[in-house]
C-alpha cells in the first residue's frame, strides 16, 4: 500500500524564521515520485517540485529547498527566512509504479505571522 | 494566460438545480482530471480523461456526469446534489497519463461549491 504522512497538521512562525515541513512516505515501488504543492487561501494547488526517487540530490530554488532521504523515506520540504506570503498548506504527494493517481498527504498548515 | 482555468469561482445551488462546472488548459496537454477537495479530508480523485477518453471513475455517485469533448475542456455537470458534495471542486490537466513516468500535475483555481 501507499501513503503520504504529514504529522504536522499546523505550523506557525513568525516571519523571517526559518521552518521545516515533513513528509514520509509508504511504498513498495522502485520507481515512484515525490511531489510538493502549495495551496493559498485562494484555493489553487501550486505545483513546487516533483522528484524521482533515483534523484536523491537535494534541491534548492531560493528560500525552498527539499531534502529526499530514501533511507527515511521522507522528502522534506524547507523555507529559509519565511515571509507572510508564504502562508498556505503545504501538500505532499506520491506516485507509485505504473499507477498515475496521486497519493495526498494531509497537508501541513503553515502560518508566517508579521 | 492562466495554465488551468476554472468557472465558475463560487457557485450556491438547491439540491433540485443542474448546473455544471468547466474547466479549461492552455498548456497543450492531453489529460484532465477532476478531484474533490472537502474541509478536513484528503483529496478525492473523481476522474480522469486521457485523450478525451475517461480512464478512471472512483466510484463517483451518479448525480456527478464528467464530459471532456476536446482534450482542453472539461466539465462537470451537476445535479440533484446533497448538502455532503459541498466542497471545492478542482480541475487539473497534465502532459498525459503515462505509466512508465508520472506526469505532473497542474491545477485550476477551482470551483467552490455550496448546496443548499
Amino acid at each position: 500500500a501507499q501513503k503520504v504522512t504529514q504529522a504536522q497538521t499546523e505550523i506557525s512562525v513568525v516571519e523571517k524564521e526559518d521552518v521545516t515541513l515533513d513528509c514520509v512516505y509508504e511504498t513498495r515501488d522502485t520507481t515512484y515520485y515525490l511531489f510538493w504543492y502549495k495551496q493559498p487561501p485562494s484555493g489553487e494547488l501550486v505545483f513546487l517540485i516533483r522528484r524521482n526517487s533515483f534523484d536523491e540530490q537535494n534541491e534548492i530554488s531560493g528560500r525552498y529547498s527539499w531534502n529526499f532521504q530514501k533511507s527515511t523515506s521522507s522528502f522534506n520540504f524547507t523555507i529559509t527566512a519565511s515571509q507572510v506570503v508564504d502562508s498556505a498548506v503545504y501538500f505532499c504527494a506520491l506516485i507509485g509504479g505504473s499507477n498515475y493517481q496521486l497519493i495526498w498527504g494531509a497537508g501541513t498548515k503553515l502560518i508566517i505571522k508579521p | 494566460e492562466t495554465g488551468v482555468t476554472q468557472t465558475p469561482r463560487h457557485l450556491v445551488m438547491g439540491m433540485t438545480n443542474k448546473k455544471s462546472l468547466k474547466c479549461e488548459q492552455h498548456l497543450g496537454h492531453n489529460a484532465m482530471y477532476w478531484y474533490k477537495q472537502s474541509a478536513k479530508k484528503p483529496l478525492e480523485l473523481m476522474f480522469v480523461y486521457n485523450f478525451k477518453e475517461q480512464t478512471e471513475n472512483n466510484s463517483v455517485p451518479s448525480r456527478f456526469s464528467p464530459e471532456c469533448p476536446n482534450s482542453s475542456h472539461l466539465f462537470l455537470h451537476l445535479h440533484t446534489l446533497q448538502p455532503e458534495d459541498s466542497a471545492l471542486y478542482l480541475c487539473a490537466s497534465s502532459q498525459g497519463v503515462s505509466g512508465s513516468q508520472a506526469e505532473t500535475q497542474y491545477f485550476g483555481p477551482g470551483t467552490r461549491l455550496l448546496v443548499l
